[in-house]
């Protein structure tokens, strides 16, 4: 079954501190990884895009990791900011085309002063 | 050049009524799909379209739902009969040929 699980489910951190999400999949056939960012309310907005050849990316102070042989990936978040707090989904495409994309039910961030 | 554009933003609707919800892509973009999102729950596809043609329509139910994408206007997502069940979020997604989404904020729809 195609599954995306991430954790923790919520974190909360103190403002400038760095911190790292986690992301475990069972998709296959595999396409491409991706991070979103969804503040309340909003609908997600696009981090980072890796496909199976990529083991690292970065969008500023976010960096997503890539291992495709254990089917793992993270995402590191680097002296946060308030703007921080939001949930980050991880996606994982089994094929070309964003019909055939599986999302995790994403980690829940609070950054607090 | 707006982003993807939904409304409305929250919608009520009463057991077996009606509900549309609209989408209109980014300027450029062909490509529309549209998402549901339970509470605590990741998104789930629902239907694929490019202008006039239903591309996949896989993730949505065979009964009371429907999409378009006509020509001119807005993609319209359809949900007759609502019942309390089809209360979530629905967002929608437009894309360029290069499969990044860029997705709108969303409609909620509260179902009494």
């Amino acid at each position: 079954k195609n599954q995306v699980e991430q954790s923790p489910q919520s974190l909360i951190i103190l403002e400038g501190k760095n911190c790292t999400l986690q992301c475990n999949y069972t998709v296959s056939p595999f396409s491409n990884l991706r991070w979103y960012k969804q503040d309340t309310g909003r609908g997600p907005v696009s981090l980072t895009i890796m496909t199976f050849s990529e083991n690292t990316k970065s969008n500023g102070r976010y960096t997503a990791t890539l291992d495709a042989d254990t089917k793992q990936s993270s995402l590191h978040i680097t002296a946060s900011q308030l703007s921080d707090s939001a949930s980050y989904i991880c996606v994982v495409s089994s094929q070309t085309g964003a019909n055939n994309l599986f999302f995790g039910t994403g980690t829940r961030l609070t950054v607090i002063p | 050049n707006a982003g993807v554009m939904q409304n409305p933003r929250h919608l009520v609707r009463r057991r077996g009524q009606e509900a549309r919800l609209r989408c209109s892509p980014m300027k450029g973009h062909s490509h529309v799909y549209w998402y549901r999102q339970l509470p605590e729950e990741g998104l789930k596809f629902m239907v694929y379209l490019q202008k006039e043609n239903i591309i996949d329509e896989s993730g949505m139910p065979k009964e009371r739902f429907s999409a378009e994408f006509p020509k001119e206007g807005p993609s319209i997502l359809r949900i007759q009969q609502v019942v309390r069940g089809d209360s979530a979020a629905y967002f929608c997604a437009s894309s360029p040929e290069d499969e990044k989404l860029f997705f709108g904020s969303g409609t909620q729809l509260s179902v009494l």
